[in-house]
């Protein structure tokens, strides 16, 4: 247990829909990133927020939003959901997000859109 | 970004040491080497990093080249639990402010045989 969670563990929605990712932390991490991991993809960097600022940007669609929250907590929004948004979604958490910190990644939320 | 290379598959006995190589032939002066791994149906997991020096942790050793064009993970006694896709990913120290966008390769799946 890596001390990251992640809800839901499964979420199955329609295309077109919208749906919210939430994460929480390890417990004194300030720091937070994204991924997503599909079979074609691999695992892809989304976005990394440290103490409530983004810091850093991946390939995050424009569809996608992030914000960390002021206890922390992160949420990822997908709108306007297509096939190919089917994937795992990690949540990653670091003490202070430099590059040297070691992240401990989430259980995962698998997101299906029909 | 500087990229890494490595093997898509390895085979080990269990028991027996395994060497997962990475070549990183543009790393930068200011590049971290890091290793995680991913088990199956889990999110990936820290492993062990360094700059310069070889490193030692409870899980595994870290050989990087005098180089530093490549790098080693030492996996010094193979359990079937090791069975997973290893990442070796590059993290920039340098810049203002130590953030980056983290690019994950396909990593090598390591298979470890009874």
């Amino acid at each position: 247990d890596s001390g990251v969670t992640q809800t839901p563990k499964h979420l199955i929605t329609a295309t077109g829909q919208r749906v919210t990712l939430r994460c929480s932390p390890r417990s004194g991490d300030l720091s937070v990133y994204w991924y997503q991991q599909s079979l074609d993809q691999g695992l892809q960097f989304l976005i990394q927020y440290y103490n409530g600022e983004e810091r850093a940007k991946g390939n995050i669609l424009e569809r996608f939003s992030a914000q960390q929250f002021p206890d922390l907590h992160s949420e990822l929004n997908l709108s306007s959901l297509e096939l190919g948004d089917s994937a795992l979604y990690f949540c990653a958490s670091s003490v202070r997000g430099q590059t040297y910190n070691e992240q401990f990644f989430g259980p995962g939320t698998r997101l299906t859109v029909l | 970004d500087a990229k890494t290379t490595q093997p898509n598959s390895m085979e080990s006995n269990e028991e027996e040491p395994v060497h997962l190589p990475c070549n990183h032939s543009t790393i930068s002066g200011t590049d971290y080497i890091h290793w995680y791994r991913q088990l199956p149906s889990q999110g990936p997991e820290y492993v062990i990093h360094g700059l310069t020096s070889n490193v030692n942790n409870r899980m595994a050793s870290l050989a990087i080249a005098e180089d530093r064009k490549s790098s080693t993970l030492i996996l010094h006694r193979a359990t079937l639990r090791d069975a997973a896709v290893y990442y070796c990913i590059l993290r920039d120290v340098g810049g203002k402010t130590s953030y980056d966008k983290v690019i994950f390769g396909p990593g090598t799946s390591l298979s470890v045989i009874p």
